[in-house]
């Protein structure tokens, strides 16, 4: 089946650093990744959805300045949290979108990456 | 984006069928009802999707009622490993990002 990789799986960076986390589909193109945010005993929450080489679309109240995101390519997105603060310490995941055909959608999820800001 | 309505926790002993329901009254002609399940600290795993009546894999059942309003993921036998939170989902596939409601915390007892 379809996977997805997230680089790295666990990141701890101090207050005010930038931290790059990489979502990559290993065995399909993925015009569409999708990038969650997941607190402790909390569902995920959508943060922007990306198309490949065009600008990420954010969801309300998530600040696009501070999680940039880019999709350069069919097989690559990249999320980075810029002057990382305690609060934005969380789970991270990515998703991608693969269409088998008009009956059938299924999007594919990253293992997730924690971000602990210290 | 139909909105849905799960319960927030159910338990089960091992071996026992296990029945989550999930509301989604405001769901649209082309939407489709998925289920995702996620162990802690993993990315969601995608359990069945279906559009109407039954659909069966290797892993669960899905029903659907004629109205749609409403959908019941079905899990036979399950086992400790099946100890999670379900999620249910509805939206136009392709179309809409998939939106998380609060899923179901399944806690499988010996």
């Amino acid at each position: 089946g379809a996977v997805v990789s997230q680089h790295p799986s666990w990141v701890i960076c101090k207050s005010g650093t930038s931290v790059k986390i990489e979502c990559r589909s290993l065995d399909f193109q993925a015009t569409t990744m999708f990038w969650y945010r997941q607190f402790p005993k909390q569902s995920l929450m959508l943060m922007a959805t990306s198309n490949e080489g065009s600008k990420a679309t954010y969801e309300q109240g998530v600040e696009k300045d501070k999680f940039l995101i880019n999709h350069a390519s069919l097989t690559l997105s990249t999320l980075t949290v810029t002057s990382a603060h305690p609060e934005d310490s969380s789970f991270y995941i990515c998703s991608a979108d693969t269409t088998a055909g008009v009956s059938s959608y299924e999007q594919y999820f990253g293992p997730g990456t924690r971000l602990t800001v210290t | 984006l139909a909105k849905t309505t799960q319960p927030i926790s159910m338990d089960s002993y091992e071996g026992q069928e296990v029945n989550i329901t999930c509301s989604h009254n405001n769901i649209a002609t082309n939407d489709y009802i998925t289920w995702y399940q996620q162990f802690p600290s993993q990315g969601p795993r995608f359990i069945i999707q279906g559009y109407k009546t039954k659909v069966t894999n290797e892993v669960a059942s899905l029903f659907i009622p004629a109205d749609r309003k409403s959908s019941t993921l079905s899990l036979p036998r399950v086992s400790l490993s099946d100890t999670a939170v379900y999620y249910c989902l509805v939206g136009d596939p392709g179309n809409t990002p998939l939106v998380f409601g609060k899923g179901t915390r399944l806690s499988v007892i010996a």
